[in-house]
Formats: structure tokens, C-alpha cells, sequence
């Protein structure tokens, strides 16, 4: 089982629609949690770090299910510019190297 | 604020060349410094890792090799370049472990490399 788990997708999404992306990850001693995303082509940039108790950023709510080991990545109203690739990032759990997932490839058409 | 940038942007280099890849950090100190490889549709390999001068660690045996001159200093090196070595390559830094922030990275604009 690999460490940390994502649907490749793509999610193909009209505008303002609510999306859902989750990923999974293999160590129960994992401590931190990161969202990040990735335009074509580009580097990844740190979306969200995902906090125990949930938390929110406008659009996005990132949420920690620790007892069945993922995290998720919500986002509403979807726009044309949130097309692009979303990675999680787990740390911890022996390693401070966070350890990244595939990513979630996100499609937003008119 | 902090600053991290790698070059060159772009090379097309022939199997067997070789290669240097830098990267810079402004506006923090005692980084911890890494680069990545992201081959065409897949996800970020770890290449290597430094905790500080002269400090590398490895985590996937192949041709290439890391050093760390300087505090803000991370240059990735080959000796000669195969096929498999294209890919876009990330430098990226994080803070400390137990420092506000640890465990997220910033990465570079990174570094697209063909090897033909």
C-alpha cells in the first residue's frame, strides 16, 4: 500500500459546483497535514495546512478523519481558475520529509 | 519574506552530459533545503535532502548528486545525464522541525530538463 494515496481523476466540474477530494495515508503516527496546488507546468504552492479541529479558507475547508486515516479537501463555488492539479502532503510519524500524494487532476468548465 | 529561486528554467542536454541545477533561499536561515523530481504525469520524487552545510542525504540511488556550499546554497549535479533523467526538477525549503511552519515546503519555479 503506498504511503499517502490520491484519485488521479480528472474531476470535471461545471462552474459554482461544490467539489470533494480526498486522500489517504497509511501512517497512524502522521502529525501534519498540507494541501497544495499545482498548475500546469508550474511548482506546487502550499494551499492549506490541515489542522485536527478542520479549518477553512474562504472557498476551501480542509478536514482530518485521523481514525480512518485521510484527509479532505472541499471546495465550493467551484471557478474556471481553480482548475489544476491538488497534492496532499503528510509529515510525520518518524520523518519530518513530508510525503506527497499524486495529486487530484481538477477540471472547471464554463 | 522568504525568496527561493532555481536555474535554469528550461535545457535540452544530450545523454552523457552533464549537469547543474542551482537553487537559492533569501530571507531565512538554517533551512532545510530538498529537490524533487516530477517525471511527465507522475508525482514528486524525493531526490535528496539537506539539514544543513555539507549535510546530504540520499534517498533514491542513481547518477545524480547533491551538495550544499553555503546555508541557502543546493546545486544538483550529474556527471553524465541518461534518458531517464528528464523530468521537471523542484528545489524546495522548510522551516525547522519544531519552528512555526515546519513541514510545509516552498518550492522553487523549478528546473524542466530533456535529455535527448
Amino acid at each position: 500500500r503506498k504511503e499517502v494515496e490520491q484519485d488521479p481523476g480528472p474531476f470535471n466540474v461545471p462552474e459554482g459546483a461544490t467539489v470533494a477530494f480526498n486522500c489517504t495515508y497509511s501512517n497512524s503516527a502522521s502529525q501534519s497535514f498540507f494541501w497544495y496546488r499545482q498548475d500546469c507546468r508550474k511548482e506546487p504552492k502550499l494551499l492549506m495546512s490541515v489542522y485536527s479541529s478542520g479549518n477553512e479558507d474562504g472557498r476551501f475547508t480542509a478536514q482530518l478523519n485521523r481514525a480512518s486515516q485521510y484527509i479532505s479537501l472541499l471546495i465550493r463555488d467551484s471557478k474556471l481558475s481553480d482548475s489544476a492539479t491538488y497534492l496532499c502532503a503528510v509529515r510525520g510519524g518518524g520523518s519530518y520529509i513530508p510525503t506527497f500524494g499524486r495529486g487530484t487532476s481538477l477540471i472547471v468548465h464554463p | 519574506s522568504q525568496t527561493i529561486h532555481q536555474w535554469p528554467a528550461t535545457l535540452v542536454q544530450p545523454v552523457g552530459s552533464p549537469l547543474s541545477l542551482e537553487c537559492t533561499v533569501e530571507g531565512t536561515s538554517n533551512p532545510n533545503l530538498y529537490w524533487y523530481r516530477q517525471a511527465a504525469g507522475r508525482g514528486l520524487q524525493l531526490l535528496f535532502y539537506s539539514v544543513g552545510i555539507g549535510q546530504i542525504s540520499s534517498e533514491v540511488p542513481q547518477n545524480l548528486s547533491a551538495s550544499r556550499p553555503q546555508d541557502r546554497q543546493f546545486i544538483l549535479s550529474s556527471k553524465k545525464l541518461l534518458l531517464s533523467d528528464s523530468g521537471f526538477y523542484l528545489c524546495a525549503w522548510s522551516a525547522r522541525p519544531g519552528l512555526a511552519g515546519a513541514g510545509e515546503l516552498f518550492f522553487g519555479e523549478g528546473s524542466r530538463l530533456t535529455v535527448l
